[in-house]
């Protein structure tokens, strides 16, 4: 079974460049997760989709972060303008149902994003 | 709201020790606790989690954690250091009523020396 996939997975760009990140999530997996994982943090959640639908954004800092999930199955996260702190890791990961608490979710290898 | 404390950014153990690594939780309602390691440019891989089936929980790579929930702690521990362990080890928590989101710990960092 093929895992979560994510590309690029290396990305340097300047401030106030646009960026997009991709991830294809696990076949036949309904919940999708985009994670931020600062250097010598751990991964914060940005949003969470339940097949097509947003079902927590509330971390996702709507003023330049947009994502989306067309026809509930990869998703693609963008960045515009970036910043010097959205230097980060960008990880996917998704699980099987609805995302309950006790689902273990599958992560992809993530997306390294340096902004100078 | 719930969170994760795990004590030490660092720990280094020489091969064939024990490893203990530490993680202390803070839920208003019955959590569900994981462990994830993830290798250097890899993602976070599953190690073992906590559903309240059982408090001592087995997982892979010879993992194994407890709940206890009077010191609400949540500790990694293997009994034999192997030099493949070297990784980051992230502790996480969520709630198991209703929808609540995965919480990440900081993470430390196992250093095992031959």
């Amino acid at each position: 079974e093929a895992g979560v996939a994510q590309s690029p997975r290396y990305k340097i760009i300047e401030k106030r460049q646009s960026v997009a990140f991709w991830c294809n999530p696990i076949s036949g997996h309904a919940t999708l997760y985009w994670y931020q994982q600062i250097l010598g943090q751990g991964p914060k959640l940005l949003i969470q989709f339940q097949n097509n639908g947003v079902v927590d954004d509330s971390q996702l800092p709507k003023d330049r972060f947009s994502a989306e999930r067309l026809k509930g199955v990869d998703s693609t996260l963008k960045i515009q303008p970036a910043k010097l702190e959205d230097s980060a890791v960008y990880l996917c990961a998704s699980s099987f149902t609805s995302g309950g608490g006790q689902e273990t979710q599958y992560f992809g290898p993530g997306t390294r994003l340096l902004v100078l | 709201a719930q969170s994760v404390t795990q004590l030490g950014s660092h720990v280094s153990v020489s091969e064939g020790a024990l490893v203990l690594l530490r993680c202390n939780y803070s839920s208003s309602v019955p959590p569900y606790l994981f462990w994830y390691v993830q290798y250097p440019n890899q993602g976070l891989q599953l190690l073992l989690k906590y559903t309240s089936a059982a408090t001592l929980v087995k997982g892979i790579n010879g993992f194994e954690a407890e709940f206890k929930k009077s010191e609400t702690s949540f500790h990694l521990t293997k009994p034999s250091a192997h030099m493949s362990d070297a990784a980051e080890y992230f502790c996480a928590v969520t709630a198991n009523t209703g929808f609540q989101k995965l919480v990440f710990g900081t993470g430390t960092r196992l250093l095992v020396s031959p």
